[in-house]
């Protein structure tokens, strides 16, 4: 079976632009999860889905916004690039959320703002 | 304000050491804790620990859960340099909020 898919692996966008990532689950899991890793931090969590609606977000603005598809796969969009926004962004798939779940990640998206 | 600590930041050690690896937390209605192991991108599930005092064990790893002194942690024994890697720790709470350490970077020599 399949893990995780993301696409693009890489990305490179200057300040301002907007720009879109993609996240497949493995099959048959409900719930996808957005992370954001800077260089030498732990994931942070950006947002979770299930069935299509949100269900948690983190401290993050709402220039971050994010969505899932029937099925199942989900897009995160980041608006108005900042510098800061460069880093590794994770894809995690778990088949339902809300209770004790392990989560399985993709391989990852590197944004690089310039 | 809600937080999980992981300790030491880094350690090197030889093969054939054992070694613990150490996570705190401080989060509103607890309800697991995960451990990773993230090689170069993808973090990869070890351990996902929800009730005090069961060992968790995979081989030559195991971990344990403490929720009255709010820690948990990650033992390796006889290291190999293929465990070279940063070790995460999660936690999750509220309901559906995931909470990531820094993480500790491991480096086995041989």
């Amino acid at each position: 079976d399949a893990g995780v898919t993301q696409s693009p692996t890489h990305l490179i966008k200057t300040r301002g632009q907007q720009v879109t990532l993609r996240c497949s689950p493995i099959s048959g899991h409900k719930s996808v999860s957005w992370y954001q890793q800077v260089l030498g931090q732990g994931p942070q969590f950006i947002f979770q889905y299930y069935e299509k609606e949100e269900r948690g977000r983190g401290n993050f603005p709402d220039r971050f916004s994010a969505r899932q598809f029937p099925n199942y796969s989900s897009e995160l969009n980041v608006n108005a690039l900042l510098l800061g926004d460069s880093a590794l962004y994770l894809c995690a798939s778990s088949y339902q959320a809300g209770i004790p779940d392990t989560q399985y990640f993709g391989p990852g998206t590197r944004l690089t703002v310039l | 304000e809600d937080k999980v600590v992981q300790s030491p930041l880094s350690l090197v050690v030889h093969e054939g050491d054992t070694v613990t690896l150490n996570c705190s937390y401080e989060v509103t209605n607890f309800r697991s804790l995960l451990w990773y192991k993230q090689e170069k991108k993808a973090p990869t599930f070890l351990f996902m620990l929800t009730s005090s005092g069961i060992e968790k064990k995979s081989g030559r790893l195991s971990s344990i859960l403490d929720k009255k002194e709010l820690f948990s942690i990650l033992n390796i024994t006889a290291t190999q340099t293929g465990d070279s890697a940063v070790y995460l720790c999660a936690v999750v709470y509220n309901f559906n909020k995931f909470y990531f350490g820094s993480g500790t970077k491991l480096n086995v020599k041989p």
